[in-house]
Formats: structure tokens, sequence, C-alpha cells
């Protein structure tokens, strides 16, 4: 079964500009998490979506938001780009949500905002 | 907010050694899982725990559950350079997995 992709896997934006990173899920997963990873702060929940629905949500300013398709897949986008929002971006899939259930880690995409 | 605090935050040793790396919370966590990250990629999960007190094995690596489901521990034996990474704990609640900042660990040939 193949495993969590992201695209792309490197990014290199401007300050002021917007971004939109891609998620494909394992196959049968219906739930897709999305952190943000930088050396200072670790790992951080933005927010979980299943069935299409956005489900949980971390404390993060509105420029950052995200959707899920119908097939699972999901996208995140960032808005107004800041040189704090350089970092690593992980997907993360479940059968039926975070939380209790284990998830599964894609590559990651590294954004670097100058 | 629920926090996770890891410790220590950096561990070199030699190969050979054994070490235990420790995460603690004030909150309780209805599970908790274990992940290891290499550079360039995405954590890889290795335990999930759930229940006060739980003990599971994996090859060298013993991870715990305490008993009031607030903290974990990992121990590793006969540590070898294939462990060298990054290791998270996550914390399961209502709201999704809070994870700790991670524990680098380097062993050393």
């Amino acid at each position: 079964k193949a495993g969590v992709t992201q695209t792309p896997r490197y990014l290199i934006k401007t300050r002021g500009q917007q971004v939109t990173l891609s998620c494909s899920p394992i196959s049968g997963h219906r739930s897709v998490s999305w952190y943000q990873q930088t050396p200072g702060q670790g790992l951080q929940f933005l927010f979980e979506y299943f069935s299409e629905t956005q489900r949980n949500k971390g404390n993060f300013p509105g420029r950052f938001s995200g959707r899920q398709f119908s097939n699972s897949r999901s996208e995140m986008n960032v808005s107004t780009l800041e040189l704090g929002d350089s970092a690593l971006y992980l997907c993360a899939s479940s059968l039926t949500g975070a939380g209790v259930y284990e998830q599964y880690f894609g590559p990651g995409t590294r954004l670097t905002v100058t | 907010t629920q926090l996770l605090e890891q410790s220590p935050q950096f561990l070199s040793i030699q190969e050979g050694e054994n070490l235990t790396v420790y995460c603690n919370s004030s909150s309780v966590f209805s599970s908790l899982q274990w992940y290891r990250q290499e550079p360039g990629e995405g954590p890889v999960l290795l335990v999930t725990v759930v229940t006060g007190g739980e003990v599971k094995k994996l090859k060298r690596l013993t991870f715990q559950f305490g008993d009031a489901r607030k903290d974990s521990s990992l121990h590793i034996t006969a540590a070898q350079p294939g462990d060298t990474g990054l290791y998270l704990c996550a914390g399961g609640g209502a709201d999704g997995l809070t994870f700790g900042k991670g524990t680098h660990l380097i062993i050393q040939p």
C-alpha cells in the first residue's frame, strides 16, 4: 500500500505571496491532519479534516487554511506569507481520525520564505 | 493547553550503551504514541500505548505508559547507530495529537 505523499517537496516563496501544498493520504484513510515543524517550536498541529469537514483546528492565524476533497486528498493554503512561516509542513493520515488513532506521516514540504 | 515535555533534549552516546528518554505532562492522555524522525523525512510511528502501566517491547526498544497516563518512557538497550534520530512522543485527546519537542539522539559507532 502506498504511503502518504506530499507535493511539492521543496518550495521557495517571497514574503506576501501565497502557497498551496498538497497531500494524498494512504488509500482508505479518511482523516488528514496538517502540522508545522520548526526547530524552535517543534511539531504544531494546524488542522484536521475528516470526510471533507474540518474537525479540529490548532492555534494558527486565519492565513492558514485547508480543505479536503471527496477522494480524501487535502490541500493547505497559506496566504500573505511571512518569514516566520518557513518550516517543514507535514501531512498525516489515519483511518478515522487524530487523537486515539495512529497517524502516518508524509515526507513533508520544506517551505522557505525569503 | 496540553503540554508534553521531553527529556533530555539532546543525547549522544556510544554504540552498545543503554539509554532512557522521558515524556512528561500534567495532563491525562487517552493514548500516547512514540515516533522516530530522520532528517528530511516525516515521523514514523513506533508504538501506541493506551492503558496506564502498559509496557510494550519492540526488539531492543521498551515503551512504558505511566499508571496515571500522564507520562511515558522509552528505553533502548544496546543502542546502535541506526537508532539515531529525533524521538517524538505524542499524546492523544479529543482535540487531536499534542507533540513534545523531541529528543535528538545520536549513537556514535
